[in-house]
């Protein structure tokens, strides 16, 4: 069975820093390039970060450039997310997310997310 | 505020067809494909449509995309209690930034 499964949430002040990691299991994980997409209490989906399968290239938008740091361990099939100087807007589900290449990138295949606050 | 926009919400009666807006711009949907995520509550979002209209293995053939120039949509047919979710389209635009429309809430009356 393909699954993501994400760790690392939890409760953090502002400015301060957590990881996230994703584990990947029943596919190749290094073929895949791999993405973090966030969800705010009640809004919509915003996508945070993107991976190359071989670590070569990363995509951020404005909003977390410098903040936030993907990363992957091919060898772990693992998947993570180093966020620092966090702020209240920054509270959110995290969900790793795979990306199809078949499917013109396309995000096929979701974990079920960590929640992490940022709250004092 | 979200690049792609959406219609907040959208209903229909059991057995009814709807339809879902997405606009957005040359950049995005322009000149680039369109996907679509349906999130049930309390779940992660899953992949419905690849580009513009494609369905993935598993996925009912009463949901359908289309795309013509800036705007995309998404049509669910013979709808079912269970269609009632949140609905995002997505894209990856010309700056290689993924952009989400602001979500549609689809109500089964």
């Amino acid at each position: 069975e393909v699954l993501l499964v994400e760790s690392g949430g939890g409760l953090v002040k502002p400015g301060g820093s957590l990881r996230l990691s994703c584990a990947a299991s029943g596919f190749t994980f290094s073929s895949y390039n791999m993405n973090w997409v966030r969800q705010a209490p009640g809004k919509g989906l915003e996508w945070v970060s993107s991976i190359t399968s071989d670590s070569r290239y990363i995509y951020q938008p404005d909003s977390v450039k410098g903040r936030f740091t993907i990363s992957r361990d091919n060898a772990k099939n693992s998947l993570f997310l180093e966020m620092n100087d966090l702020k209240a807007a920054d509270t959110a589900i995290y969900y790793c997310a795979r990306d199809d290449p078949l499917a013109e990138d396309a995000f096929d295949i979701w974990g079920q997310g960590t929640m992490v606050t940022v709250s004092s | 505020q979200s690049v792609l926009s959406q219609p907040p919400s959208a209903s229909g009666t059991p057995g009814q067809r709807v339809t879902i807006s997405c606009s957005g711009s040359r950049s995005d949907i322009g000149s680039n494909t369109v996907n679509w995520y349906q999130q049930l509550p309390g779940t992660a979002p899953k992949l419905l449509i690849y580009s513009n209209d494609q369905r993935p293995s598993g996925v009912p053939d009463r949901f359908s995309g289309s795309k013509s120039g800036t705007s995309a949509s998404l049509a669910v047919s013979g709808l079912q209690s269970e269609d009632e979710a949140h609905y995002y389209c997505a894209v990856w635009d010309d700056s290689l930034n993924v952009v989400f429309g602001g979500g549609t809430k689809l109500t089964v009356l």
